[in-house]
């Protein structure tokens, strides 16, 4: 079972450049998320959405951007890199919203920015 | 707004033993979501055990336990008879109640266990 994919896995990035993060999943999940993870810290909320073409804001959302044509795929575009974007970026997804669907982890994509 | 607290950066347990990770949350929402979830040095997140806010019963899930103490908003992770394979970043995180759209998860610090042999 594939589950969420994301790719690439590694990325370096120079000031300036812009790129996407692939996310995909095989399980007709509705809801998708986009977390951030700094070194030595807990997972921060990028960017959700909980349909196509329903997209919405988390904690941390400027530099971003998002879009969700598809059930399958959450891209997320880094627009005009900063250093202050080198983290660990996780995809997410679930079936739906009550209170105790976990969410599926992709493998995460370490993105530095020089 | 929400916040999960995890005070204890890392931990020492010994093989075999149990260890407690403490997690505290604030909330006004009376219907929410607690989850554990593990980061081991591979960067994957797993999944351990979840705690409904209306659950009377404390959730188990193996050698995972959840001391839920709601009058405290508490949510400790129990992990009993400790293996090598526990070594890792352990996340306690909460799922507020739906509103029109979104299902957010809001993570702790987390808490870095080290088991030694």
């Amino acid at each position: 079972n594939a589950g969420v994919t994301q790719t690439p896995k590694f990325r370096i990035l120079k000031i300036g450049q812009s790129m996407t993060l692939q996310c995909t999943q095989d399980m007709n999940h509705n809801y998708m998320y986009w977390y951030r993870q700094d070194p030595g810290m807990g997972l921060k909320l990028i960017y959700y959405s909980v349909g196509a073409g329903i997209t919405d804001k988390g904690e941390v959302p400027n530099g971003y951007n998002v879009s969700r044509s598809t059930t399958e795929d959450f891209p997320l575009r880094l627009e005009l890199a900063a250093p202050s974007q080198t983290s660990v970026y996780f995809c997410a997804s679930s079936y739906g919203p009550p209170t105790n669907e976990k969410l599926f982890f992709g493998s995460g994509t370490q993105l530095s920015v020089l | 707004a929400q916040k999960i607290t995890q005070t204890q950066p890392g931990m020492f347990v010994q093989e075999k033993e149990a260890v407690t990770l403490d997690c505290t949350y604030d909330t006004s929402d009376q219907s929410y979501g607690l989850f554990w979830y593990k980061q081991p040095s591979s960067g994957e997140m797993i999944f351990l055990i979840y705690q409904g806010s209306y659950d009377e019963q404390n959730a188990t899930e193996g050698r995972y336990s959840l001391n839920f103490q709601k009058a405290r908003k508490s949510a400790n992770l129990v992990i009993s008879a400790s293996q090598l394979g526990d070594s890792a970043m352990y996340f306690c995180a909460m799922r507020e109640r739906v509103k029109a759209a979104g299902n957010k998860l809001t993570f702790g610090g987390g808490t870095r266990v080290l088991v030694k042999p």
